[in-house]
């Protein structure tokens, strides 16, 4: 039973590109919530997603930044044009119901690291 | 906002010693979460705490939250080596029942 996957590991991007970063939720969910991690902080919430709906993108930033999860295939996050602020690790999180487990909090993934060059 | 603030943001220790992370939230918490992030890996769940003044130990960890749930602590006793890493606090950002507000983490070095 595969957990959280996402793709790829390391993502390096010109300024201007853009970034595409896939998360595919373990079995059988289908809330997938993105996170993003700067050096040296902690987490930041993005957006939250269930198929083919935004639930919460508060914490995404308007310009630039999309996300999407289709009712096939895994959840997108896009980032366009990208800038060296983008750089940083982004995680993504399933779970079965609207909520993560309360007992077993979030399960992320592996993460992407975005390096803008 | 709701904020939530750990210290220190570093701690350097010997092997055996013991080692402590506080978080402070600007409100009151439903629950507070621990997360354990090793170098160039990803948050992994430690525990979850939801009652006040609760205390709950996982071998050498041991996790408090505050009677008035505004804040935590992680202790862990005699360190080791395999304990390095990153430990988060994290609490709901209420009335959310999924944004997790998170502490900027305490980084644990075993100094050589």
């Amino acid at each position: 039973n595969a957990g959280v996957m996402q793709n790829p590991r390391h993502l390096v991007r010109r300024r201007g590109q853009e970034a595409r970063l896939r998360c595919s939720p373990m079995k059988g969910h289908s809330h997938v919530y993105w996170y993003r991690q700067l050096p040296e902080e902690g987490l930041k919430f993005m957006v939250y997603l269930q198929k083919e709906n935004i639930i919460d993108e508060s914490g995404m930033p308007k310009e630039r930044f999309s996300a999407e999860f289709p009712k096939e295939g895994p959840s997108i996050l896009r980032i366009q044009q990208v800038v060296r602020g983008d750089s940083a690790a982004y995680f993504c999180a399933s779970s079965l119901r609207d909520r993560p487990s309360h007992s077993y909090g979030y399960t992320f993934g592996s993460g992407t690291r975005l390096t803008v060059v | 906002g709701q904020q939530v603030m750990q210290i220190p943001q570093y701690q350097h220790v010997q092997e055996g010693e013991d080692f402590t992370t506080y978080c402070n939230s600007s409100t009151t918490l439903s629950n507070i979460q621990w997360y354990k992030q090793r170098p160039g890996g990803h948050p992994v769940f430690l525990i979850q705490l939801v009652k006040s003044g609760e205390v709950k130990k996982q071998k050498r960890l041991t996790f408090q939250f505050g009677e008035a749930k505004k804040n935590s602590s992680l202790h862990i006793t005699a360190t080791q080596t395999t304990d390095v890493g990153t430990y988060f606090c994290a609490g709901y950002n209420t009335p959310s029942n999924y944004q997790l507000i998170w502490g900027a983490g305490t980084k644990l070095i075993i100094k050589p």
